[in-house]
């Protein structure tokens, strides 16, 4: 079955600073990648999604890149800001199916 | 996006008893799944609700311990049977349309077992 690693698990940076979270798929069948918010004691909120037939999507501040050949994907965020600080987290899965999910990502912005 | 509501939002159980969660969508849905999220960990899918028949369970989980329903397009439920403390754990129901691939999730019910 499928298997999504994400890296880093925490990532501390600099309101205004740039931050990147990257994750890796198995299955090359997957086609539909999504990142969710959680902040903590909330449910996951959908941020930005890409389709395998899509590199690169953008909305404001977030941005997702996906390389179908090296099956990874990476999640940018710019100009941080402290609200941007919450548990980030990676999917993937095959013509919407099921969803795996990565470990998850710490995101802290310091003000 | 679908609105997704889960009850009860939070609950105090004794070891040994069931527990059942519903979840409830505002509009018609293809895909429901159950997760399980425990403490400062990532989402781990317990099962695929399909309609009208049973569940398909992800490896590690049994219908016995985990028994689902979803009689209709909107609703499911989801039941804890025989707890241990290491069920205590967020169970989320999500919901999505399948071909577009957006899976949307509900507040969770945050499930303590004493």
């Amino acid at each position: 079955g499928e298997n999504v690693e994400q890296h880093p698990s925490t990532l501390s940076v600099q309101e205004g600073d740039s931050a990147v979270i990257k994750c890796t798929y198995s299955d090359s069948a997957s086609n539909y990648f999504p990142w969710y918010k959680q902040e903590l004691g909330k449910r996951p909120q959908l941020i930005i999604d890409i389709r395998s037939n899509v590199g690169e999507k953008k909305d404001q501040r977030i941005a997702v890149t996906l390389n179908k050949t090296a099956k990874h994907f990476s999640l940018h965020i710019t100009e941080t800001q402290p609200e941007d600080s919450a548990v980030y987290f990676c999917a993937a899965s095959t013509n919407g199916n099921k969803l795996v999910f990565g470990a998850g990502t710490i995101l802290r912005v310091k003000s | 996006s679908a609105v997704i509501s889960q009850k009860p939002s939070r609950d105090i159980c004794q070891r040994g008893t069931s527990l059942t969660i519903q979840c409830q969508v505002d509009s018609q849905v293809t895909m429901m799944f159950w997760y399980r999220q425990q403490p400062g960990q990532s989402l781990t899918l317990i099962a695929t609700a399909n309609q009208g028949s049973e569940a398909t369970y992800e490896s590690g989980f049994v219908i016995d311990k985990f028994p689902i329903s979803r009689p209709n397009l909107t609703f499911s439920t989801l039941t804890v049977s025989n707890m241990s403390p290491e069920d205590s754990s967020i169970y989320l129901c999500s919901a999505g349309q399948g071909v577009t691939g957006e899976l949307f999730f509900g507040e969770g019910s945050r499930l303590t077992v004493l």
